[in-house]
């Protein structure tokens, strides 16, 4: 059974750049929500989409958009990268609405802005 | 808004004894509570959860935990730890108001290292 996946697993990229991060939910999962962990923190919640509409949307500047696709997978863009930004965003999926179900985290990007 | 405070940022503990991590959460409704914990080099997997009914669950690797709603608190607990729960943990809560879109909250984890 597939669990949820995400690419590309390392990315650098330049203050100012612009990024696309991808992920796969497991096979069934309909909500996708998307996390950023800075080292020494825990995860911090960016996005929650379901249905590929927005569900939900943490304390992020709007330089962080998401959309999700008839199948399901999901896109992260961060536009205007600054070096806080670096960081490891992780996907998590659940079967519907995350609020009342378990969310199964994907092993992340990890993203260095130089 | 909800917060989550891990007590313990650092644990360092030998092997076969007892641990307790503590975690708090502030949020004034219903919530569903979560343990994760992130192996060396592994991504981040369900321990446990707390949705309703029985305040102390059990979860994978002997862990449990106990829900004390009095006191907004969910702490870990195993009674004899291995080398290979060296990890971090994360406790965790989504407040749940029907419309489930706020998103997990995490605290700033525990790093815990079992010595040999």
């Amino acid at each position: 059974d597939t669990g949820v996946t995400q690419s590309p697993t390392h990315l650098i990229k330049t203050r100012g750049q612009q990024v696309t991060l991808r992920c796969s939910p497991i096979s069934g999962h309909k909500s996708v929500s998307w996390y950023q962990q800075v080292l020494g923190q825990g995860p911090q919640f960016i996005f929650q989409y379901y249905e590929k509409e927005e569900r939900g949307r943490g304390n992020f500047p709007d330089r962080f958009s998401a959309r999700q696709f008839p199948n399901y997978s999901s896109e992260l863009n961060v536009n205007a990268l600054l070096l806080g930004d670096s960081a490891l965003y992780l996907c998590a999926s659940s079967p519907g609405l995350a609020g009342a179900e378990t969310q199964y985290f994907g092993p992340g990007t990890r993203l260095l802005v130089l | 808004a909800q917060s989550v405070s891990q007590h313990n940022h650092h644990v360092i503990l030998s092997e076969a004894a007892s641990l307790e991590l503590g975690c708090n959460y502030s949020y004034g409704g219903t919530v569903n509570l979560f343990w994760y914990v992130q192996y060396p080099g592994q991504h981040l997997q369900l321990l446990l959860k707390y949705f309703s009914g029985d305040p102390l669950v059990k979860g994978i690797k002997g862990f449990e935990a106990e829900f004390i709603k009095s006191k907004f608190s969910f702490n870990l607990r195993k009674p004899s730890v291995q080398w290979s729960d060296t990890a971090e943990y994360f406790c965790a809560v989504n407040g749940y108001s029907g419309g489930g879109a706020d998103g997990l909250t995490f605290g700033k984890g525990t790093h815990l290292i079992i010595q040999p």
